[in-house]
């Protein structure tokens, strides 16, 4: 049972315009949920995160919202650019134990 | 350079015949975890560690064993590998502190069992 969702598996988005990922979770337990970049033939790497007692965070270009009564995140990268082209993993943790649960990735593709 | 190194990178071994991915960090973390990726199922932890000598499960431990007998070094052991854990395989690992701060990610490898 996918506990996190990501229910595009891909979204393609022109360069300076809005890219928006959405991720679903299913636990209320957790508390805490990050997104990570990865490129092809490389490891992810950390994008942002955002605690259950925010429900937005900002850094540069990347923006989190957090919606709990709805179970829903997103990330909101403005303006796009064809650098941001990669896969978009969402996870969300509890607050005990070392469990990261990820989604099943959204594939950005930003055009020129 | 601060980093977290996998080897081998690219591995193809027959059904039964035990491996070991070896993880290795320079940072001096503590959190360190193995994570699997298969297409439509996105990453799957398999085991994690929140120091030397503590291991627990992730939500796909079956097939697979891991130690942590030194802090820089989280070994993923498959005794008897099978077909169905042919799949990209990642390290990461974290400081102190761990729900705050990034995991550092490994650069995978790709094991095929035949």
């Amino acid at each position: 049972d996918q506990q996190v969702k990501q229910n595009s598996p891909s979204l393609s988005v022109q360069e300076g315009r809005i890219s928006i990922l959405n991720c679903d979770y299913t636990n209320s337990m957790f508390d805490y949920f990050l997104w990570y970049k990865k490129y092809p033939a490389e490891g992810p790497t950390f994008l942002i995160s955002i605690s259950s007692i925010k429900d937005k965070n900002e850094d540069g270009r990347f923006t989190v919202f957090l919606n709990k009564s709805a179970k829903h995140l997103s990330l909101h990268i403005v303006p796009s650019q064809p650098g941001d082209s990669a896969v978009y993993f969402c996870a969300a943790m509890g607050n005990q134990g070392g469990k990261l649960i990820f989604g099943q990735g959204t594939e950005l593709s930003v055009k020129p | 350079e601060a980093q977290v190194t996998q080897n081998p990178r690219y591995l193809i071994t027959v059904t039964g015949k035990k491996l070991t991915v070896t993880c290795s960090q320079n940072m001096n973390h503590e959190y360190m975890s193995w994570y699997r990726q298969d297409p439509g199922l996105g990453l799957r932890q398999i085991y994690y560690s929140m120091n030397v000598e503590v291991t627990d499960k992730g939500d796909v431990p079956e097939g697979y064993k891991v130690s942590r007998k030194e802090k820089r070094n989280f070994p993923l052991i498959l005794e008897s590998p099978s077909p169905n854990q042919t799949s990209l395989y990642f390290c990461a690992s974290s400081p102190p502190g761990w729900r705050d701060n990034e995991q550092f990610f490994g650069p995978g490898t790709r094991l095929t069992v035949l």
